[in-house]
């Protein structure tokens, strides 16, 4: 079974300039989560969508939204970037959002 | 407000002792702990989990301990290998709710 792939592994944008990131999650699996790592903050929770809706939000500003398609794939968008959203972008998926998450391997974006 | 909080941000072991990472937590209606390893440039990986009923669980040379009143949870490993050098992040969870992580501690394992 294919793991959770996330495109692309790498992103260099400049502020303003908006980002879309993408999340294949494992097959069968319904629910999709996202996760901003950055060094000394952990893992910071963005949303999760579960089968086309978002069922969970985290503390995050409307600058970051997202999406799920029928297929579960899920985007991720952030508009007008700030040097502050520089992160490891993480896609995890599960069954039901319940079960432990399968994380992706990431999308380390770099905001000039 | 950090709910879930890893005070140490990294750990030195010697190959063969015991790593005991520590998690603390605010949040009581916490049901259910996890934890994650990471290693650079991927993503992290389950390692062993712990529902609230419980105060121990096993898995090999892992185990999970959980101290409600505390609100503590540790993650023992024995024997450590350096294979087990990685950064390890706890998490917690409210009724199959979103999952809240810690800060993460860096276990560097010496040969």
């Amino acid at each position: 079974k294919a793991g959770v792939t996330q495109t692309p592994r790498y992103l260099i944008k400049t502020r303003g300039q908006q980002v879309t990131l993408s999340c294949s999650p494992i097959s069968g699996h319904r629910s999709v989560s996202w996760y901003q790592q950055t060094p000394g903050q952990g893992l910071q929770f963005l949303f999760e969508y579960f089968s086309e809706t978002q069922r969970n939000k985290g503390n995050f500003p409307g600058r970051f939204s997202g999406r799920q398609f029928s297929n579960s794939r899920s985007e991720m968008n952030v508009s007008t970037l700030e040097l502050g959203d520089s992160a490891l972008y993480l896609c995890a998926s599960s069954f039901d959002g319940t079960s432990p998450l399968h994380f992706g391997n990431g999308t380390r974006l770099t905001v000039t | 407000d950090q709910q879930v909080k890893q005070n140490s941000p990294s750990l030195s072991v010697q190959e063969g002792r015991i790593s005991i990472l520590n998690c603390d937590y605010t949040n009581s209606m916490f049901d259910y702990f996890l934890w994650y390893k990471k290693y650079p440039a991927e993503g992290p990986t389950f390692l062993i989990s712990i529902s609230s009923i419980k105060d121990k669980n096993e898995d090999g040379r892992f185990t999970v301990f959980l101290n409600k009143s505390a609100k503590h949870l540790s993650l023992h490993i024995v024997p450590s290998q350096p294979g087990d050098s990685a950064v390890y992040f706890c998490a917690a969870s409210y009724q199959g709710g979103k999952l809240i992580f810690g800060q993460g501690t860096e276990l560097s394992v010496k040969p």
